[in-house]
C-alpha cells in the first residue's frame, strides 16, 4: 500500500516557539502533498498545497508567513508553525498524491500530529 | 468551486445492520469520489474509491454508487460490525496528480451492540 508517516505524533510548546512537522511518503512518490488542519469533530480544512521544488500555495485565509510549507523532495515536505500561540493548537494532517502508475491521484493521509500550545 | 454535502452527520445503527452514507457534489467536472474512514486520534484511511467511468464498486462489505447525472455518491455498509464505528469522510475531485479533494462535513458512525 501507500504509506505516510508523520513526525512528531504529538507535540507541546510554549507560546511564541516554532514547531516543524514533518510527513514522508514512504513507499511512493509525491509530486504534490497537501496540508489540513483539523479541529475536534469538524471536517479537514485544506491549509496548502505543496508541489516539490516550488513554493506552495496557501488556501484563502492561511497566512503563509505563519505556516511555512518546504516540499524539499519527492517523499517529504514540512509544515513549520511559526511563533505559536494556543489558537494554533490542533491537529495538523498531511497527504500525498501518487505521481506516477496506477492510483493517480489517489490521497493518502498521514497520521497527523497533535499540536498543543501552552 | 466544488462542495461537497454529506448526510447524516450522525448515524447509529444495530450492529449486522446496514449503513447508508450519501454525498451530493456540485462540480459537474468532479471525477473521481474517495471515501475515508477516520478513527479518534488518527488520520483518515482510504477504503473505498470510485471514479466516473463506473456506477457502482465493490470491496467485500463495502460498496459505493455514483449518479452522475443527480451528482450524488453513496457509502454502503453491510453486515455492520463494531469496528465499523468511526467518523466517515466523502470526497470529490477532479483526478490528476496535483488535484486537491473537498471533503464533505463527516458522518459519525456507531454500531449498536
Amino acid at each position: 500500500g501507500a504509506v505516510v508517516s508523520q513526525h512528531p505524533s504529538r507535540v507541546i510548546c510554549k507560546s511564541g516557539t516554532s514547531v516543524k512537522i514533518e510527513c514522508r511518503s514512504l513507499d511512493f512518490q509525491a509530486t504534490t502533498m497537501f496540508w489540513y488542519r483539523q479541529f475536534p469533530k469538524q471536517s479537514l480544512m485544506l491549509m496548502a498545497t505543496s508541489n516539490e521544488g516550488s513554493k506552495a500555495t496557501y488556501e484563502q485565509g492561511v497566512e503563509k508567513d505563519k505556516f511555512l510549507i518546504n516540499h524539499a523532495s519527492l517523499t517529504l515536505s514540512t509544515l513549520t508553525v511559526t511563533s505559536a500561540h494556543p489558537e494554533d493548537s490542533s491537529f495538523y494532517i498531511c497527504s500525498g498524491n501518487r505521481a506516477l502508475g496506477r492510483s493517480l491521484g489517489t490521497q493518502y493521509f498521514g497520521p497527523g500530529t497533535r499540536l498543543l500550545v501552552l | 468551486g466544488e462542495n461537497v454535502e454529506q448526510h447524516p452527520s450522525t448515524l447509529s445503527v444495530q450492529e449486522g445492520d446496514s449503513a447508508v452514507i450519501k454525498c451530493t457534489y456540485s462540480d459537474s467536472a468532479s471525477n473521481y469520489f474517495p471515501w475515508y474512514k477516520q478513527e479518534l486520534g488518527k488520520g483518515p484511511q482510504l477504503i473505498i474509491d470510485i471514479r466516473s467511468n463506473v456506477g457502482e464498486k465493490k470491496d467485500q462489505r463495502i460498496a459505493v454508487t455514483l449518479n452522475k447525472t443527480a451528482k450524488h455518491f453513496s457509502l454502503h455498509i453491510t453486515e455492520t460490525q463494531p469496528e465499523d464505528s468511526a467518523v466517515y469522510f466523502c470526497a470529490a475531485s477532479i483526478n490528476s496528480s496535483a488535484s486537491k479533494i473537498i471533503f464533505g462535513s463527516g458522518t459519525r458512525l456507531s454500531i449498536r451492540p
